[in-house]
């Protein structure tokens, strides 16, 4: 298995401008997770699915992010319009459950100008 | 709600010593607690787990303690190399099935 693959590896983009990140999961696995992760604030969940429905999207920043899975093999965070506090390296992560270890991707390093 | 406290934030050890990790957390509901490493510009990766249920658990020079009482769980790393220098996760998992993840410990390991 190819493990969890992320698109693309590095966005820099000016601000104001649609961004769309996606994520492809392990086969198989039934929970996928959006993460962010920064210097000041860590890792921090942003949304996850399990069985392709939204369970939790409580750490969405706020409207300009959102996140869509429209099958198990797929799936997008998209924000709109970016702004520059918006930098940081987005991860996707899947898992088999909930309850077990999750299997990051190589993470999408954005860059908001 | 879910909180995981990390220290130290830093560790620095001599080649060969050991590096011990601690973590505790607020939530009694709590039932799966992971560990990740994440190397510099890489991803993190899952190193060991324990459930609830365990109250250790080891794997070559890595072990994983677990005081539900007290709720805190720590990393022990043994004869440490220098490729076991990192920034080290913990997590823990509720029934609501999201992992919170502590500060990170950045270890270091001179040879």
């Amino acid at each position: 298995d190819a493990g969890v693959i992320q698109s693309p590896r590095h966005e820099v983009t000016e601000m104001g401008q649609e961004v769309t990140l996606r994520c492809k999961p392990i086969s198989g696995h039934n929970s996928l997770f959006w993460y962010r992760q920064t210097m000041m604030r860590g890792l921090e969940l942003l949304i996850y699915f399990n069985n392709n429905v939204p369970i939790d999207d409580s750490g969405m920043p706020e409207d300009r992010f959102s996140a869509k899975m429209p099958n198990a093999s797929f799936s997008t965070l998209k924000i709109q319009p970016s702004e520059p506090r918006d930098s940081a390296v987005y991860f996707c992560a899947s898992s088999l459950d909930p309850n077990y270890g999750y299997t990051f991707g190589s993470g999408t390093r954005l860059t908001v100008v | 709600g879910e909180n995981v406290e990390q220290h130290p934030s830093t560790l620095s050890v001599q080649e060969g010593d050991s590096a011990v990790i601690k973590c505790t957390y607020s939530d009694s509901a709590s039932n799966y607690f992971p560990w990740y490493k994440q190397e510099l510009g890489k991803r993190p990766q899952l190193i060991i787990d324990i459930r609830s249920n365990v109250g250790e658990k080891k794997d070559q020079r890595i072990a994983v303690t677990l005081n539900k009482t007290a709720k805190h769980f720590s990393l022990h790393i043994t004869e440490t190399q220098p490729e076991d220098s990192a920034v080290y996760f913990c997590a823990e998992n509720t029934n609501a099935g999201k992992s919170t993840f502590g500060d990170g410990t950045t270890l270091t390991v001179k040879p």
